[in-house]
């Protein structure tokens, strides 16, 4: 059982860039979410879905888009990178929501210079 | 949601118990009790929730204040395993969507 997994682990792009993080679950669950973390903060939460075709904003969810046309993916979608998007990022899924316990990947490190 | 107030950082023995505190005075009654850990370089883990009781399983145990507005995690027997970032996260939303505020750095001492 592998849970949520991320990719890529580490990335550098240019300004201007684009790319997507890719989120996979293979617990069957229908909220997944995207946080984001500067270094020596909590986490600040950008998107989440509640299920298939249905995504909602986060508190920081400028510069990003995401998609979910599948249970098991959620990727997260960067265009025209920032050097303030230079974060390590984080997916989550849980089967309850709030009543439930999230699972987290183990994040993926983006730099961008 | 309700914001919480836990201690920036916290120091503990090996084998010792290590309490948590965690202050929640505007909590609503709807307001789940969520507790996550975050180990060096690693994605959060959950540890425990709750909402109205006290609260065990293997990993710790959550003790809620009567009137709410408080809670303690206890972890009964540091490792060194257990050094890491604790976060105190009250939710009333339905989506889990979890507000992580700065959390408590533990650190065990052999």
């Amino acid at each position: 059982n592998a849970g949520v997994t991320q990719t890529p682990k580490f990335r550098i792009l240019k300004i201007g860039q684009s790319m997507t993080l890719q989120c996979a679950q293979d617990m069957n669950h229908n909220y997944m979410y995207w946080y984001r973390q500067d270094p020596g903060m909590g986490l600040k939460l950008i998107y989440y879905s509640v299920g298939a075709g249905i995504t909602d904003k986060g508190e920081v969810p400028n510069g990003y888009n995401v998609s979910r046309s599948t249970t098991e993916d959620f990727p997260l979608r960067l265009e025209l990178a920032a050097p303030s998007q230079t974060s390590v990022y984080f997916c989550a899924s849980s089967f309850l929501g709030s009543t439930g316990e999230l699972f987290f990947g183990e994040g993926s490190r983006l730099t961008v210079l | 949601d309700a914001k919480t107030t836990q201690p920036n950082s916290m120091e503990s023995n090996e084998e010792e118990p290590v309490h948590l505190p965690c202050n929640h005075s505007t909590i609503s009654g709807t307001d789940y009790i969520h507790w996550y850990r975050q180990l060096p370089s690693q994605g959060p883990e959950y540890v425990i929730h709750g909402l109205t009781s006290n609260v065990n399983n293997r990993m710790a145990s959550l003790a809620i204040a009567e009137d709410r507005k408080s809670s303690t995690l206890i972890l009964h027997r540091a490792t060194l395993r257990d050094a890491a970032v604790y976060y105190c996260i009250l939710t009333t939303d339905s989506w889990g969507k979890l507000q992580f505020g700065a959390g408590t750095q533990v650190v065990v001492t052999p």
